[in-house]
């Protein structure tokens, strides 16, 4: 168990809203990530972060930001949601040391 | 640039069948490798792993040893169950803890009928 928190695990917004996933850890690792997950797309990063302020964009990053003010927070925002964000999203983390990815049990978004 | 190739499937079994899962890679240096697990509505789990050539990583029944010399890391199971039905996922990371190194494959969708 990896200690990993994601909430809301199930929300239904509007298009034009905005909303934000967070993803919690306990174990205070270094890297989190963002994924979202799609028939046919597979896996694809949307953000990931080195640490407290520190991110970067992954393959899918328009039309998403990210935070991270606290080692165990790190919070993924649509400023605006669109029908083309539905989706289920992943966070995961990595310890400080080896290479193993562990994943959080995702948020289904639903943007209608 | 590194690369994880699998079959797409869906496959489907009967229980107790043997299971072979493809994966084979691309990649420069000496990655690890990797098989994770998706049980519907869940987030994805680590099976096993293997870190250098000729490797075994195994775990609830499942096998796949890393073969350097024809890139692979076929997944294995000799007998499987209906609570095996999942999606597989290979993946590589070329080494340290950077994200960009990291590569999954599309996965692989497992049905065992009993």
């Amino acid at each position: 168990d990896a200690g990993i928190t994601q909430s809301p695990r199930h929300k239904v917004t509007e298009t034009g809203t905005p909303v934000t996933l967070r993803c919690h850890q306990t174990e205070n690792h270094r890297y989190m990530y963002w994924y979202r997950q799609d028939p046919g797309h597979g896996l694809r990063l949307i953000h990931y972060s080195y640490g407290v302020k520190d991110t970067d964009k992954g393959e899918v990053s328009d039309g998403y930001s990210v935070s991270r003010s606290k080692t165990e927070d790190f919070l993924l925002t649509l400023e605006s949601a669109t029908s083309s964000q539905t989706s289920v999203y992943f966070c995961a983390l990595q310890p400080h040391s080896g290479n193993t990815i562990y994943f959080g049990e995702g948020s289904w978004l639903t943007v209608v | 640039g590194d690369s994880v190739t699998q079959m797409e499937g869906p496959v489907t079994l009967s229980e107790e069948a043997f299971l072979t899962i493809n994966c084979t890679y691309t990649a420069t240096g000496y990655p690890s490798l990797f098989w994770y697990v998706q049980y519907p509505g869940e987030g994805l789990q680590l099976l096993l792993k293997a870190t250098k050539a000729d490797d075994k990583g195994s775990n609830k029944g499942f096998e796949a040893t890393y073969r350097k010399e024809t890139t692979s890391f076929h997944l294995e199971k000799g007998s499987v169950q209906v609570s095996d039905s999942a999606v597989y996922f290979c993946a590589l990371s070329s080494g340290g803890t950077s994200y960009d190194k990291v590569i999954f494959g599309p996965g692989t969708s497992l049905s065992v009928i009993p």
